[in-house]
């Protein structure tokens, strides 16, 4: 079975401050993750997958096999980062298995 | 907008009650998704189609929820005898196939309240 855990329900942190999300998994396969991001009054939307190796906004994620990790980083947070983040696994039968999602507060 | 879209936004209800919802997807995409997400929780998978097959429908919750995309296009969630543990907000996404068919495009869901 698969499964993707966040263990900080809420992340609060200062303007400037770096900010780690944290996402741990387990799956038998090889793992496809994303992170996908919502907005107050805005719909999900994906942030960024780990195959592109891409940085959006500022952010980054590493997937660690070793430690089944895939935390989301940035090394200054803006206020508009404030959202709540979703660490999600894609399996080969299409569907995304989603963490319970970490909120990020960056305060002024 | 060509986004996907969902109607009704928000829905109340009597427990008993049959409701049934509506995705439209991104016009191109054949792909498409049902995920249910309660407070506090991160969206749980329901079931999907590919045009108008439904491929995955062993994630469902029970035999009262239903799922139909009958020519491809937009799909409808069924829900008979609601209960109140059904509250939640339902959500849609859609996909296209191929190279692409990795990046899932959400709605912006439909809330049920279940009284």
């Amino acid at each position: 079975a698969q499964r993707v855990t966040q263990p900080e329900k809420l992340l609060s942190v200062f303007k400037g401050a770096p900010v780690e999300l944290k996402c741990n998994y387990s799956y038998s396969g090889s793992p496809e993750l994303f992170w996908y991001v919502q907005y107050s009054r805005q719909r999900l939307q994906l942030l960024l997958r780990h195959i592109s190796r891409e940085s959006i906004k500022g952010f980054t994620a590493d997937l660690n096999k070793g430690e089944t990790s895939f935390h989301l980083k940035k090394p200054f947070a803006q206020e508009e980062d404030s959202a709540m983040y979703y660490c999600a696994l894609h399996n080969a039968g299409n569907m995304l298995t989603f963490g319970g999602g970490t909120r990020l507060m960056v305060k002024p | 907008d060509t986004g996907v879209s969902q109607n009704p936004r928000h829905k109340i209800t009597k427990r008993g009650q049959n409701v049934t919802f509506r995705c439209d997807p991104i016009s191109e995409h054949n792909r498409l998704y049902w995920y249910r997400q309660t407070l506090g929780q991160g969206p749980e998978f329901l079931t999907y189609f590919q045009n108008e097959a439904q491929l995955e429908k062993s994630r469902l919750l029970s035999d009262r929820f239903s799922a139909e995309r009958p020519k491809g296009s937009f799909s409808t969630l069924e829900i008979q005898r609601t209960e109140q543990g059904d509250s939640a907000m339902y959500l849609c996404a859609s996909s296209s196939n191929g190279q692409g068919a990795w990046e899932q495009y959400f709605g912006p869901g439909t809330r049920l309240t279940v009284t």
